[in-house]
């Protein structure tokens, strides 16, 4: 089965600072891989996705991700932080190739002044 | 844009009630899905469907069923509720079953079962 880890729930950053969350992934196939966000109060938005056209993969709001195979990741960043990136993240992998989703169980961010 | 609406945010029941979370989509998008999120487990897939009448269990089906008489309307059904029930409930929906295609979520609708 596929599956995704993301480690460490709450996430602290500095505003300015260097934006990493990780994700790794488990799959017998290749995969498709998604990045979401979630403000308080709202759904889930699509951040980015990988579907094997570039490795390298830039989303909305500066973020980006890059996806390694030999590692199995496909971990996200953004250079610098800044106040309104205080949300909860999630990855995703694409699940027995039919468009079924799972995901990690998500990055609280906390962005300090 | 798509556009995903779920008929409340916020739902009050009690034990034992039969409740409806209505789900509505207007991309004409084949799939849709009822996910449940709860703090540190991210989030769960309750039931999807394909197509219209049809459904598929998710990972954790035990005390829900579903309903989809038309295309754009996906109903999660609590046939009797409990109180280990009470969660955020999310409703998504993607174009076609290739794997590459986003899913699209609605706001949620935060249940409590008193």
């Amino acid at each position: 089965a596929q599956s995704v880890t993301q480690l460490g729930s709450h996430v602290s950053v500095s505003e300015g600072a260097l934006v990493l969350l990780r994700c790794n992934y488990s799959s017998s196939v290749p995969p498709y891989l998604f990045w979401y966000v979630q403000y308080p109060n709202q759904g889930l938005q699509l951040l980015l996705k990988y579907t094997s056209a570039a490795t390298l993969v830039k989303g909305i709001n500066g973020f980006e991700a890059e996806f390694k195979k030999s590692e199995t990741s496909f971990h996200l960043t953004k250079p610098s932080a800044h106040m309104s990136d205080a949300a909860e993240y999630f990855c995703a992998v694409s699940y027995y190739g039919n468009n079924r989703l799972a995901f990690g169980k998500g990055n609280q961010v906390v962005v300090i002044p | 844009d798509v556009k995903v609406t779920q008929s409340s945010r916020y739902l009050v029941k009690r034990t034992g009630e039969k409740v409806f979370l209505e789900c509505v989509q207007d991309m004409d998008h084949e799939n849709m899905f009822w996910y449940r999120q709860d703090p540190g487990l991210g989030l769960r897939l309750i039931y999807f469907s394909y197509d219209v009448k049809m459904k598929e269990k998710g990972d954790i089906p035990e005390g829900y069923s579903v309903s989809r008489e038309k295309k754009e309307r996906f109903s999660l059904i609590l046939e009797s509720a409990s109180t280990n029930q009470t969660s955020m409930y999310l409703c998504a929906s993607s174009q076609a079953r290739d794997s590459n295609q986003p899913q699209h979520f609605g706001d949620g609708t935060r249940l409590s079962i008193l």
